[in-house]
């Protein structure tokens, strides 16, 4: 069975710098997608990045990208420039070619003015 | 615009209840997903289900059923509702195939007292 790691409960960054979130992933499937999701206090999932596993190339969009590293089976998402509405919980995610959804235990992210 | 939208924002029943949980999607998604939030535990999924009338369990299934007679209906049923199944309820949508990520509902804080 898949399973989705994130190994930080919480993360702190200040104001305009950068911050990475960890996460790792346990699977047999060679086809698959990763996600990062934000939720924020109103609690509605807003998706952050996606990043298709047979792309080598890292997926980025505007200051968040990815490290995606599919051998060791590792998928962080970084966050340039940090703004205080980047604050929020983030989730990663795994969808399986059978196209079942299987999350981490979230980061909480706190940015600091 | 996508759209999921879960009958509840907010909830309270008395222990003992029989609980229904409405889901509605309106992208005619194959797959629609129940997920249970609770702090440091993340989401886990509960029940999902790939077509009309078909289901699968999740990784915590126990204590509660799923109903499915409709493409854009989903319901999570507690057949008796016990103060451990106080938590956040997510539902989710995502089409067959592809890489597309899910969509969520905005979720229900179910409380049971």
């Amino acid at each position: 069975a898949q399973t989705v790691t994130q190994s930080q409960p919480e993360m702190s960054v200040q104001e305009a710098e950068t911050v990475t979130l960890s996460c790792t992933y346990d699977t047999s499937e060679s086809d698959y997608y990763l996600f990062w999701y934000k939720q924020p206090p109103s609690r509605q999932m807003i998706l952050v990045i996606r990043q298709e596993a047979y792309k080598q190339q890292n997926a980025t969009e505007n200051r968040f990208s990815v490290n995606f590293q599919k051998a060791a089976k590792s998928f962080s998402l970084k966050i340039s420039d940090s703004q205080l509405g980047d604050a929020a919980m983030y989730f990663c995610a795994y969808r399986s070619g059978a196209n079942n959804l299987f999350f981490g235990t979230g980061t909480r992210l706190t940015v600091i003015p | 615009d996508v759209k999921v939208t879960q009958s509840s924002r907010y909830l309270v029943k008395r222990t003992g209840e029989k609980v229904f949980l409405e889901c509605v999607q309106d992208m005619d998604h194959e797959n629609m997903f129940w997920y249970r939030q609770d702090p440091g535990l993340g989401l886990r999924l509960i029940y999902f289900s790939y077509d009309v009338k078909m289901k699968e369990k999740g990784d915590i299934p126990e204590g509660y059923s799923v109903s499915r007679e409709k493409k854009e209906r989903f319901s999570l049923i507690l057949e008796s509702a016990s103060t451990n199944q106080t938590s956040m309820y997510l539902c989710a949508s995502i089409p067959s195939g592809g890489g597309t990520e899910a969509f969520f509902g905005q979720g229900t804080r179910l409380t049971v007292v």
